[in-house]
């Protein structure tokens, strides 16, 4: 069965709404998840790294401003993209595994965002 | 920085046939794990099969292996037996338990598999 769960997995709304993403573990306590990009026939970029406790990590040319992290137990990171446009839109997808290093990655189903 | 490239962007194979996806990556590193996911038509991202590093042997699971050629820096995941559902999205990855098991994807190869 899955083992991140992510919400909503479609959200459709109007510009400069702001839209929060959950991405929860849920048998495994994770202190870091990641969350992706996906363009249309794409890889996924990553976007930033989220910390417990702590700042998220953003890739360059991500804006910290526009896409907020916060983890704030071992189970839960949101994503919340502020003030969203039609730019925005695309498909988001977090991840996070198990602790130890051979683990592997697994991956909510993702959140298909259409701004309008 | 770690690349890893998948030089194949589309692929198609007959059901029943056997298919070869190719990926290279460029790392310093020596200890590290690589992985193939598949991403079907719903966009859940599975996990297909997993490479250690250190690990001589090829994996493999059920119907699909891979070719690890450390050396070469190879890591090429074969199809045996391709069933309809196969038809998907595959994506090579390489993690680095130093990085905080960070994944860094290839570009994908989407399979598609023929009746």
């Amino acid at each position: 069965g899955a083992v991140v769960s992510q919400h909503p997995s479609w959200v459709i709304c109007k510009s400069g709404t702001s839209v929060k993403i959950e991405c929860r573990s849920l048998d495994f306590q994770a202190t870091t998840m990641f969350w992706y990009r996906q363009f249309p026939k794409q890889s996924l970029m990553l976007m930033a790294t989220s910390n417990e406790g702590s700042k998220a990590t953003y890739e360059q040319g991500v804006e910290k401003d526009k896409f907020l992290i916060n983890h704030a137990s071992l189970t839960l990171s949101t994503l919340t993209v502020t003030s969203a446009h039609p730019e925005d839109s695309s498909f988001y997808i977090c991840s996070a595994g198990r602790p130890g290093n051979n683990q592997p990655q697994h991956f909510g189903d993702g959140t298909r965002l259409s701004i309008l | 920085a770690q690349t890893v490239t998948q030089s194949q962007p589309e692929m198609s194979v007959q059901e029943a046939e056997t298919v070869t996806l190719s990926c290279t990556y460029d790392t310093s590193e020596n200890n590290y794990y690589l992985f193939w996911y598949k991403q079907p038509p719903s966009r859940q991202m599975i996990l297909v099969i997993r490479q250690e590093a250190y690990k001589q042997q090829n994996a493999t699971e059920n119907r699909f292996s891979v070719n690890f050629q450390k050396a070469a820096k190879s890591f090429s995941l074969k199809i045996s037996d391709s069933q309809l559902g196969d038809t998907a999205m595959y994506f090579c990855a390489f993690m680095k338990p130093s990085a905080g098991n960070m994944l860094t994807f290839g570009g994908g190869t989407r399979l598609m598999v023929k009746p």
